[in-house]
C-alpha cells in the first residue's frame, strides 16, 4: 500500500509554461513534504519542502502547494526551462519518524524547447 | 565539497556471491540510510543508521545487512545476492533542519546486476 502516490508517470511541458506535478498521500500523520528531482546517472537532488503548518512556499521558479484536507500537494514549477526535464520525486515524513522519508514512485517531467 | 560517494557506480555479479557497496559521505551527518529505487516503485528504504553503531530495518530489509562503524562510512552487505536485488542502489545522509526535520543527500547511486 503506497502511502505516497504519484499518478501521473509522465508529463510533457512547452519551454516558458508552468508544469505542475501532483503528489497525493494517505498517511494523515505525514507533516513535513519534500520534493527531490533526479538527473539520469545522478542520485536525487533536494528541491524543496513545506510544513504541515504552511499551505504553500516559494523558492523562485519553484512552488509547492499542501492542500491538507484533500491530502493533496504540488509542484509548479513557472516558466519551465529545457534543464527542468528529470524526473521528480514526492516525499513525506511523520512527526514521531522525521527522519523516515516515504518517496513516491515519481513523474518524468520532459520540457520541449 | 559536500558529498555522498558510492562505490562500485555500476556491478555485476552472480547469484550468491557475497558483495559489499560502499558509502561514505563528509559532512558529518548522524543519520544515514540506504534506497533502492525499482520501476513504479519510487525509493524503498532498506536500512538506516541513527548513529555509530545504531542501524535499523526500513521497509524491505530482507537480503541485505548493513554496519556503521564509523560516522562517515555506512557500507550495505549481500552476502548472497539473488536476481531479485537487482535495483539501482542510494545511499543518503541527513541533516537536520531548523523545523526539526530531515533533508536527505544522495549519492549517484549503484546500478547491480545480479544474473
Amino acid at each position: 500500500d503506497q502511502q505516497v502516490k504519484q499518478n501521473s508517470p509522465s508529463l510533457s511541458v512547452q519551454e516558458g509554461r508552468i508544469s505542475i506535478l501532483n503528489c497525493d498521500y494517505t498517511n494523515s500523520m505525514f507533516d513535513y513534504f519534500l520534493w527531490y528531482k533526479k538527473y539520469p546517472a545522478e542520485g536525487p537532488t533536494f528541491l524543496i519542502s513545506i510544513s504541515s503548518i504552511k499551505d504553500k512556499n516559494e523558492d523562485g521558479r519553484f512552488t509547492v502547494f499542501l492542500n491538507k484536507s484533500a491530502k493533496h500537494l504540488s509542484l509548479h514549477i513557472v516558466p519551465s526551462q529545457p534543464g527542468d526535464s528529470a524526473v521528480y520525486f514526492c516525499a513525506a515524513s511523520a512527526m514521531d519518524s522525521s527522519y523516515k522519508l516515504i518517496f513516491g514512485s515519481g513523474t518524468r517531467l520532459l520540457v520541449r524547447p | 565539497e559536500a558529498q555522498v560517494t558510492q562505490n562500485p557506480r555500476y556491478l555485476i555479479t552472480v547469484t550468491g556471491k557475497k558483495l559489499t557497496v560502499t558509502c561514505s559521505q563528509n559532512m558529518n551527518h548522524e543519520y544515514m540510510s540506504w534506497y533502492r529505487q525499482d520501476p513504479g516503485l519510487g525509493l524503498r528504504q532498506i536500512y538506516y543508521s541513527m548513529n555509530v553503531e545504531v542501524t535499523d530495518k526500513g521497509d524491505v530489509p530482507e537480503g541485505y545487512k548493513v554496519s556503521r562503524k564509523e560516522k562517515r562510512n555506512f557500507p550495505l552487505i549481500l552476502e548472497s545476492p539473488s536476481p531479485n536485488q537487482t535495483s539501482l542502489y542510494f545511499c543518503a545522509s541527513s541533516k537536520v533542519v531548523a523545523s526539526g526535520n530531515y533533508e536527505q543527500y544522495f549519492g549517484p547511486g549503484t546500478r547491480l546486476t545480479v544474473t
